[in-house]
């Protein structure tokens, strides 16, 4: 069972609209959690990173929460571009596993015009 | 700003034969991370190397061996290859002293088994 669980799958916005991204994870003893941009075929590109006692980080108009009590992070996406258009990645790295990174199964975005 | 350097891109072979990625990282880096990400999949940590010596192994196939030289670039080695093996090949790299131990990862290389 993937300890990254990410939700909806797949979402299709409209261009110039607004959208929340979900990440529950059950990894532990946690360390911090990033989120990655990755266009088909390339590779992730880091958005975010946040530790635990951070609850919220922009990046432009990516802005990430995070509660690690409740273990959920989201991230938002402010006015949507066409170029927003990729696969989400909400990544987690654990304390004790050093480096090695737990993946969500992305969410991908669809911005049409 | 230098980023992780993957070569070849792409690249083509045929069953049982061998294929050598590589990878260099952001210099002043220190760690480099592979990852296999088959398609509609996420990517699967296979193996890390800290200053040269392995210092994680996720689920690299025995088929598979990997090196980090005095330069820190990386190698990874596939043998006998396997339909299975056609995948997206990201190395990642990061320095241990930097913010996070933040990995920053390669264009990818797409490795594709005829």
């Amino acid at each position: 069972k993937n300890q990254v669980e990410q939700s909806p799958q797949s979402l299709i916005i409209l261009e110039g609209k607004n959208c929340t991204l979900q990440c529950n994870y059950t990894v532990s003893p946690f360390s911090n959690l990033r989120w990655y941009k990755q266009d088909t075929g390339r590779g992730p590109v880091s958005l975010t990173i946040m530790t635990f006692s951070e609850n919220t980080k922009s990046n432009g108009r990516y802005t990430a929460t995070l509660d690690a009590d409740t273990k959920q992070s989201s991230l938002h996406i402010t006015a949507s571009q066409l170029s927003d258009s990729a696969s989400y990645i909400c990544v987690v790295s654990t304390t004790d596993s050093w480096g090695k990174l737990q993946f969500g199964a992305g969410t991908q975005v669809v911005v049409t015009p | 700003a230098a980023g992780v350097i993957q070569s070849p891109r792409h690249l083509i072979k045929e069953k049982r034969e061998t294929a050598t990625l590589k990878c260099y990282p952001i210099p002043r880096h220190d760690t480099v991370y592979w990852y296999q990400q088959g398609p509609g999949q996420d990517p699967q940590f296979l193996i890390s190397f800290y200053e040269k010596m392995q210092s994680d192994k996720g689920s690299i196939p025995d088929r598979f061996s990997a090196q980090q030289f005095s330069d820190y670039h990386s190698e990874l080695n596939m043998s006998s290859l396997e339909l299975g093996d056609s995948a997206l090949y990201f190395c990642a790299s990061s320095q241990t002293s930097g913010a996070y131990n933040e990995q920053f990862f390669g264009p990818g290389t797409r490795l594709t088994v005829l």
